[in-house]
């Protein structure tokens, strides 16, 4: 149980356009999800914490214009980078919070196996 | 600011060997910790983790921590390693001030294991 998945799980795009990335809560209802970025060799940093039906909160100095999230249903979060670019090149790693303490999980995060992004 | 410091960027360990990865912290009142495995490619999988109580938490894997208050400290440790021990180890904590729902990442420890 409390499996996350993410898709895809790799993706490479063209400079400018926009990469839809979904993450689902398969067995479970989640009300918070969080979206991390991972560069190489370095640690997750929380890009934003999404709550289902409200507005994502975005950390400082994360553009949330250019990522874009959208959290419609307690199962279901996605990010979109919009005009992406080189520099958005990263391990795009998704986790989601068990709501309702389910089975004394909760606080617990469970994670997404992660979507590589690439940019040419 | 909160913070996690793993100061060994990585470790090589004999397979059959004892590990020990270190974990140190700095935030201003009661921690929630945690340590994370991450494979290549792969999300991250919860250990263990460490909320109240005993100060020695077992986690899965044959992993176990111990939180140390006076030292900051929440080291990670395993009295035999297993070859499909290799990964990149995470320590976290998480934020009580806003339910425990964001975790700081430490930099990680890659632990690679000899034959």
């Amino acid at each position: 149980g409390a499996v996350v998945s993410q898709h895809p799980s790799w993706v490479i795009c063209k400079s400018g356009t926009s990469v839809k990335i979904e993450c689902r809560s398969l067995d479970f209802q989640a009300t918070t999800m969080f979206w991390y970025r991972q560069f190489p060799k370095q640690s997750l940093m929380l890009m934003a914490t999404s709550n289902e039906g409200s507005k994502a909160t975005y950390e400082q100095g994360v553009e949330k214009d250019k990522f874009l999230i959208n959290h419609a249903s307690l199962t279901l979060s996605t990010l979109t980078v919009t005009s992406a670019h080189p520099e958005d090149s990263s391990f795009y790693i998704c986790s989601a919070r068990v709501f309702g303490g389910r089975g004394g999980l909760d606080n617990e995060q469970f994670f997404g196996p992660g979507t590589r992004l690439t940019v040419l | 600011a909160q913070s996690v410091t793993q100061p060994d960027i990585h470790i090589t360990v004999s397979e059959g060997a004892s590990l020990e990865l270190r974990c140190n912290y700095s935030y201003g009142a009661t921690p929630y910790l945690f340590w994370y495995v991450q494979s290549p490619g792969q999300g991250l999988q919860l250990l263990l983790k460490y909320f109240s109580g005993d100060t020695l938490v077992q986690g899965i894997k044959g992993f176990e921590a111990e939180f140390k208050r006076s030292q900051s400290s929440f080291n990670l440790r395993k009295p035999s390693v297993h070859w499909s021990d290799a990964a990149e180890y995470f320590c976290a904590v998480g934020l009580m001030n806003t339910g425990f729902q964001k975790l700081v990442f430490g930099t990680g420890t890659r632990l690679l294991v000899s034959p």
